[in-house]
Order: structure tokens, then sequence, then C-alpha cells
């Protein structure tokens, strides 16, 4: 069975502080690992890692697979409240979607 | 309508009623997909389809079932509500679900309660 953890479930900081969250994941056919973030409502597409090794960057967010140790990280440097979401980490496996659980991240000003 | 829509943003209903949340995009995606999201189990699929005319099961499909009888519209029908069935239900579309480079594009979810 494909599985998706994310730690830590929660996370709480302070404006300006740098946060890294994880996933790993066990699935039998990896296509390519996804990050989304999720306000109040629809989870929105942050990005799409296929090939360990290549970051793939888009503001004050970065995120890296590494695909021999089965995970990813999710980096926020210079955090604003605005970032206060939870952030979901989903495995592609050819078949469908895993989702973690996601991490619940608090930004305090 | 810019995306996906889904109606209603929210219900409550009783126990055994039959019920269909609508899902429209107007993307012209082949493909679109059903998730419930519980606290503590994360989003899980319900029912997929790859294109219109086709539908399949996902990781938790008992208690629902789909149509899929054109590109744009993929509505979700549960025949007889239980309590179990309470959850954020999202939608969510993709170009093509066999190119490893297609991302899912979501809509704003419906929160059903069954009493």
């Amino acid at each position: 069975e494909d599985k998706v953890v994310q730690s830590p479930l929660s996370l709480v900081v302070h404006e300006g502080d740098t946060v890294t969250l994880n996933c790993s994941y066990e699935v039998t056919n990896f296509r390519s690992l996804l990050w989304y973030k999720q306000e109040k409502k629809a989870p929105t597409f942050l990005f799409m890692l296929t090939s360990s090794g290549i970051e793939k960057k888009s503001g004050r967010l970065s995120s890296i697979l590494d695909k021999k140790e089965l995970f990813s990280i999710l980096n926020i440097t210079a955090t604003q409240t605005g970032d206060s979401a939870v952030y979901l980490c989903a495995v592609d496996s050819g078949s469908r979607l895993t989702f973690g659980e996601g991490t619940q991240l608090t930004v305090n000003p | 309508i810019a995306g996906i829509t889904q109606a209603p943003t929210s219900q409550i209903l009783a126990a055994g009623r039959r019920m269909t949340l609508r899902c429209t995009q107007d993307m012209r995606h082949n493909a679109m997909y059903w998730y419930r999201q519980d606290l503590g189990l994360g989003l899980r699929l319900i029912h997929y389809s790859n294109t219109a005319g086709t539908t399949g099961k996902g990781e938790v499909p008992d208690g629902y079932s789909v149509s899929r009888a054109n590109t744009d519209d993929f509505p979700l029908t549960l025949a007889s509500a239980v309590p179990s069935q309470t959850s954020v239900y999202f939608c969510a579309s993709s170009e093509d679900r066999f190119y490893s480079t297609d991302t899912q594009y979501f809509g704003p979810g419906t929160r059903l309660t069954v009493l």
C-alpha cells in the first residue's frame, strides 16, 4: 500500500523564521512528488518534483527531492503571516495521487 | 466560470437521504477526480475519470457513485448518506491522467454534514 508521511504535523513560528517541512514516501511506482498549499479552501499547486537533487524554487519557497532516501523537503525562508496554511505532500504513482496528512504551519507576527 | 466550481458550498443532510455533489470545470481537462478530506487522514481519492465516458474506483469508493457524461461535469452521488460520510469533498481535474508532468487543480470544496 502506498504511503506518504509528513512531519511535523504542526509548527508554530514567528515571522522571519525559516522552516523546513518533511515528506517521506513508500510507493510501488513513483512518477512524481507534488507540494500543495491549502489555506481556507482548495489546495493550490506549489511544486512538482521528478528528479533527485534538482531544487525547485519560487520566491521564498524551495523544494528538493531525494529518490534514493525517498523523501522531499519544502523550505520557506523569511516566513510571513500569509504563509500560514496546511502544506500537503502527494506522490503520483501513476494510478493515483496519495496524499500525506499535511503540516499545519502557523506564522505569528 | 474560471477553473473548477463545486456546488453546494455546504450541506447538512439527514442520514439515509440521497445527495449529489456537483463539479464543473471549464478547462477542457480530460481527467477528473473526487477526494474527501478528513482530519488526520489527509485527502483520499474516492473515484476518478480518465476521460468522458469512463470512471474508476479510488481508495474509498464504497457508498459513492460517479458519472462522466461529458468533459465538463463530474457529479458525485451518495445514494443513502451515513454519518461517516461527513467530510469536506474536493473535486479536481488535470489535463491528462497519464502524463507525469500533469498537475491537478482543485475546486473550492463542499462541506457535507450527515446527521
